[in-house]
């Protein structure tokens, strides 16, 4: 467990669902990150959160929309989705946004949109 | 902006070999480099970065990386490789200022055969 929790871990959903992903970090981190896995691709920085607030929205399409509540938790709020928002959904914390200590990542939510 | 091309996209070997893993960066200002690791049906692992110093750089499970600034390289090496290292490896690059993202490669997938 590397301290950055995220649920669930696989969703298969159609395309007029409405769904969400929740990532959760209990390391004292203010910033947390969404980014979108897909295969031989590079992981694609979708949303940035530092202290609450969004600082970074990377031109994701709307059908995405995250939430950040408090410092320690993150979703990721889904509706009408395509199936090529099909990949792995991976949340990451830092410590500021001060890339000197990297990143911790969660295991992530497998997505298929069927 | 800074980008990152890792120049292998599959890379097999047999146990106990050696490995190089490579990865070149392109930025117009100074950068944090970082290795991850990720296991099947798991988040990213940080390996190992580089933020000044040495550029030699020792990180977990035997990994070292030399940071070459003159051909802006940043390649992942182990002396000999277990069949457990058999994952997906990306190379990641960050302006050395507060408030940017770590910008990922594709990533390479070592395999480890006995």
């Amino acid at each position: 467990e590397t301290g950055v929790t995220q649920t669930p871990r696989h969703l298969v959903m159609g395309m007029t669902n409405k769904k969400s992903l929740k990532c959760e970090q209990h390391l004292g981190h203010n910033a947390m990150y969404w980014y979108k896995q897909s295969a031989k691709k590079p992981l694609e920085l979708m949303f940035v959160y530092s202290l609450e607030e969004r600082v970074e929205n990377n031109s994701v399409p709307s059908r995405f929309s995250p939430e950040c509540p408090n410092s320690s938790h993150l979703f990721l709020h889904l509706h009408t989705l395509q199936p090529e928002d099909s990949a792995l959904y991976l949340c990451a914390s830092s410590q500021e946004r001060e890339p000197y200590y990297g990143y911790t990542f969660g295991s992530g939510t497998r997505l298929t949109v069927v | 902006a800074q980008s990152v091309t890792q120049l292998d996209s599959q890379v097999p070997v047999f146990e106990e070999a050696p490995v190089e893993l490579r990865c070149n960066y392109s930025s117009s200002v100074s950068v944090y480099l970082f290795w991850y690791v990720q296991y099947p049906n798991q988040g990213l692992q940080l390996l190992l970065k580089y933020l000044s110093g040495s550029t030699l750089v020792k990180g977990i499970n035997g990994f070292e990386a030399e940071f070459n600034k003159s051909q802006t390289s940043f390649h992942l090496r182990k002396p000999s490789v277990h069949i457990s290292d058999t994952a997906e490896y990306f190379c990641a690059v960050s302006e050395v200022q507060a408030g940017t993202a770590l910008i990922f490669g594709k990533g390479t997938t070592l395999s480890v055969s006995s």
